[in-house]
């Protein structure tokens, strides 16, 4: 089956720096990417996502690249502010099987105003 | 307004004792799902569903049970037979295919007495 590691497990940055966030995955069907933010005591949310027929996706401060060659994806994260604080998990679709994500184990950012 | 509900957002469970968590969408999406959630462990699949009275076993099924009687519900069973089953659960829901993204309920936080 699938397996999504995710690095840093934990990331420490000042206000206005840029966080980076990767992902590695194992199955080559995997085409489906989304990444999701998950605040204190909240449920997790989707922050955006990229298909496997596009190498990169912005959406205002936050973007993600794909690289299907080498099986990672990255979240980008620029000019934190101290609201970016969070839990965030990446994950990947198999449309080969079942269509069910495999999540990565989540990095814990901090940004220090 | 569209969403999932879960319910209680606290349960604790004596021993031998088994306990329901409750999960409802008006999202109208046939696949549910519930996952396992503890500190540095990311999302563990339990139990999945994409279409009514059918479900599957996920990565830690052992020690619970679910059923799938109607779309709108997924109720999730954790039985005296799980052995350490303090953690956040956390319900979602999503539409089957490729690039689906996942919504999730508030989360149910279980303890032991």
């Amino acid at each position: 089956g699938e397996n999504v590691e995710q690095h840093p497990s934990t990331l420490s940055v000042q206000e206005g720096d840029s966080a980076v966030i990767k992902c590695t995955y194992s199955d080559s069907a995997s085409n489906y990417f989304p990444w999701y933010k998950q605040e204190l005591g909240k449920r997790p949310q989707l922050i955006i996502d990229i298909r496997s027929n596009v190498g990169e996706k912005k959406d205002q401060r936050i973007a993600v690249t794909l690289n299907k060659t080498a099986k990672h994806f990255s979240l980008h994260i620029t000019e934190t502010q101290p609201e970016d604080s969070a839990v965030y998990f990446c994950a990947a679709n198999n449309a080969g099987g079942s269509y069910i994500p495999t999540f990565g184990r989540g990095t814990s950012l901090i940004v220090h105003p | 307004d569209g969403g999932i509900t879960q319910s209680p957002k606290y349960l604790f469970r004596k021993e031998g004792q088994n306990v329901t968590l409750s999960c409802e969408q008006n999202l109208n999406h046939d696949a549910m799902y519930w996952y396992r959630q503890d500190p540095g462990q990311g999302l563990r699949l339990i139990y999945y569903s994409q279409i009514v009275n059918d479900f599957q076993k996920g990565d830690i099924a052992e020690g619970y049970s679910v059923s799938r009687e109607k779309k709108e519900s997924f109720p999730l069973t954790v039985t005296s037979a799980q052995k350490n089953p303090t953690a956040f659960y956390l319900c979602a829901s999503s539409r089957v295919g490729v690039s689906q993204p996942q919504h999730f309920g508030d989360g149910t936080r279980l303890s032991i007495l």
